[in-house]
């Protein structure tokens, strides 16, 4: 099995609301990513965890806020959004952060923010 | 900073030819490239690794290459079919000080195969 599987795949919030994006694989992989794309651009990084332990947060504002309960899932829960957070959000996988491993993707969690 | 530019933008063709995509970037300092196509609001498929150490890596009609020192990969495509109409985004990646891996993304080439 060598997927990424996200839920939901589509999401619309209002700006009051709190929802969480989940992200589950089952490759034994001890790295998982968040992402952020918004239209027309390139993926960019929001964080990393590494064996459940959060090792990078790339400046992400604190309405985002990751959780890694188990080797296997990852949430993104969100709270009091803006509309410019609309953007398709996408997670990822790797057997660990070494540098020569392989990052995997899921199909994304596509987000708008009304 | 890592900048990572993708050439050309956008592209269209005739199904049956050959074509490549050029990746450059700024910062030569990497551990390995990954080159992974998008379709319209989907996820990111992996298409090929290349490790640093590497100069090239194949699968089936694609072949990748990685000259580090000019902070350039290119990809090849061979026999292009309709199916393979996507964006393709390379990615170099560095590993932070923190000990995890980052890729950055090139903003894609748009790739279009016209039957």
């Amino acid at each position: 099995d060598t997927e990424v599987t996200q839920t939901p795949k589509h999401l619309v919030m209002g700006m009051t609301n709190k929802k969480s994006l989940k992200c589950e694989q089952h490759m034994g992989h001890r790295a998982m990513y968040w992402y952020k794309q918004k239209a027309k651009k390139p993926p960019e990084l929001m964080f990393v965890y590494s064996y459940e332990k959060l090792s990078i947060n790339e400046s992400v504002p604190s309405r985002f806020s990751p959780e890694c309960p188990n080797s296997s899932l990852l949430n993104l829960h969100l709270h009091a959004l803006q509309p410019e957070d609309s953007a398709l959000y996408l997670c990822a996988s790797s057997p660990s952060t070494a540098f020569l491993v392989e990052q995997y993707f899921g199909p994304g969690t596509r987000l708008t923010v009304t | 900073k890592q900048e990572v530019t993708q050439i050309p933008a956008a592209l269209s063709v005739p199904e049956g030819e050959n074509l490549v995509l050029n990746c450059s970037f700024t910062d030569s300092a990497i551990y390995n490239l990954q080159w992974f196509r998008q379709d319209p609001g989907k996820g990111l498929t992996s298409l090929l690794l290349i490790q640093s150490s590497q100069r090239e890596q194949t699968s089936g009609r694609l072949n990748a290459s990685l000259d580090k020192s000019s902070g350039r990969s290119t990809l090849y495509i061979a026999a292009s079919q309709p199916g393979d109409s996507a964006t393709y985004l390379c990615a170099p990646m560095k590993v932070r000080s923190q000990g995890a891996q980052k890729l950055v993304f090139g903003q894609g080439t748009r790739l279009t195969i016209n039957p």
